[in-house]
């Protein structure tokens, strides 16, 4: 079975500074990787996502994550948020022959302020 | 707009009640998925479809039953509800099963009470 840990459950940053969010897998098999955010009241939308090829992903709204393959690892990073950054973020893992269901990690809050 | 629709957007009831959740996916969708949030189990998968067949199944109660028809929507069906199925019931659909992006509608949020 695999499992998904988001190390920070909140992040506070200033508007315009830089932010990771930490999150480690595990899985025995092959996993697909993606992360979602989440506004306040709406559904989830995808961020970025890895299936393979380059470890390094860019995503939408100036987010990217880096794969790690060795230490189980993809890290969400911004290089400077802004105030519509604030948001929960979830990591999520897809095992290679489960059908696409994904299997969260408990969210991180993002806390954005001037 | 992510193209799946979920309705009730809200829906309040009473313990031991039955209701019955709706979700249409993206035009060409032929998975969907359902998931629960709640603040005590986080996002949990419950259980997904493919083009009416049931495909994989996670964390869902003998109680909660789903079921997608020939025109792709899908229904979650929550039987004899209790104070701890209040939560934010999302549905999600996909083209295929292997590696897709999901696309999320916004929610059903289920009070019990």
């Amino acid at each position: 079975a695999q499992s998904v840990t988001q190390l920070d459950s909140q992040v506070p940053v200033f508007e315009e500074a830089p932010v990771e969010l930490r999150c480690n897998y595990s899985s025995s098999v092959s996993v697909y990787l993606f992360w979602y955010v989440q506004y306040p009241n709406q559904g989830l939308q995808l961020l970025l996502k890895y299936l393979s090829g380059s470890t390094l992903v860019k995503g939408i709204n100036g987010f990217e994550a880096e794969f790690n393959k060795s230490q189980t690892s993809f890290h969400l990073r911004k290089p400077s948020v802004h105030i519509s950054d604030t948001a929960e973020y979830f990591c999520a893992v897809s095992v290679a022959d489960s059908w696409g269901k994904l299997q969260f990690g408990a969210g991180t809050q993002v806390v954005v302020t001037p | 707009d992510s193209g799946v629709t979920q309705t009730p957007k809200h829906l309040i009831t009473a313990t031991g009640q039955r209701v019955t959740l709706r979700c249409s996916p993206r035009s060409g969708d032929l998975s969907v998925y359902w998931y629960q949030q709640s603040l005590d189990q986080g996002l949990q998968f419950l259980i997904q479809y493919y083009n009416g067949e049931e495909r994989a199944k996670g964390n869902i109660l003998e109680r909660f039953s789903a079921q997608q028809f020939p025109d792709l929507h899908s229904e979650l069906n929550l039987s004899s509800l209790e104070l701890g199925d209040s939560a934010l019931y999302f549905c999600a659909s996909s083209v295929g099963g292997q590696g897709g992006e999901a696309f999320f509608g916004q929610g059903t949020r289920l009070t019990v009470v």
